[in-house]
């Protein structure tokens, strides 16, 4: 079944302690991206990556980093979390970046820090 | 970060009604205008992935229209049924993903 599958699906956690988001997909997406969502807020990408070793920055990047070793993984770092990075984040993935194909999603990662 | 607006950002339906609602975007630089399906504890689901002026598309009851000269999209939902309740996300693709924040659609039985 083609599926992207995120890890944990909850967490709580305190400032500061690091903690990985872990995202895989198997449907040989080259592109794979982060999004946050918050109350009365759209989706907001965090990063995303066109390809393996090819990552940027989205609209709301600080605090987080990413990697992409192998295409079908884009884990998402927290270093330090904090409060303010209490959120829902979906990774999801696409065939590429042309936006001509639909994205597919990961089941949410709801993280609470305190 | 791209303005995409959608309205109203909630609406209660009776079962067996029709709706409407509205995404609008930015008009210049468009390459595409997606809509997905967020239900409760779900993963958004892509309903449409629209590309050309005047694009109309339909997958069962939901159908959504396209002007992109005007920089807006419908979805429309004909006899609401509860199962049609949930979050319809629209999000607009000029060289990434910029979502909208959604109108929840409840559907009373």
């Amino acid at each position: 079944e083609a599926q992207v599958t995120q890890n944990p699906r909850y967490l709580i956690t305190v400032t500061g302690k690091k903690l990985t988001v872990t995202c895989s997909q198997n449907m040989n997406h080259e592109y794979m991206s982060w999004y946050r969502q918050d109350p009365g807020l759209g989706l907001r990408q965090i990063y995303y990556s066109m390809n393996v070793e090819v990552t940027d920055k989205g609209d709301v990047p600080e605090g987080y980093k990413v990697s992409r070793k192998e295409k079908r993984n884009f884990p998402l770092i927290l270093e330090s979390p904090s409060p303010n990075q209490t959120s829902l984040y979906f990774c999801a993935s696409s065939p590429d970046k042309t936006g001509f194909s639909e994205a597919f999603f990961g089941q949410g990662t709801r993280l609470t820090v305190v | 970060i791209l303005n995409v607006e959608q309205s109203p950002q909630s609406l209660h339906v009776q079962e067996g009604d029709s709706t409407n609602f509205t995404c609008s975007f930015p008009s210049s630089n468009f390459y595409a205008l997606h809509w997905y399906r967020w239900e409760t504890a779900k993963s958004p689901e892509a309903l449409f992935v629209m590309t050309l002026n005047g694009d109309e598309k339909k997958k069962g009851r939901i159908s959504a229209t396209l002007n992109t000269k005007e920089g807006y999209s419908y979805l429309y939902i004909k006899g609401s049924q509860p199962e049609d309740s949930a979050t319809y996300l629209c999000a607009f693709n000029d060289y990434k993903l910029s979502f909208g924040a959604g109108t929840t659609v409840t559907v009373r039985a």
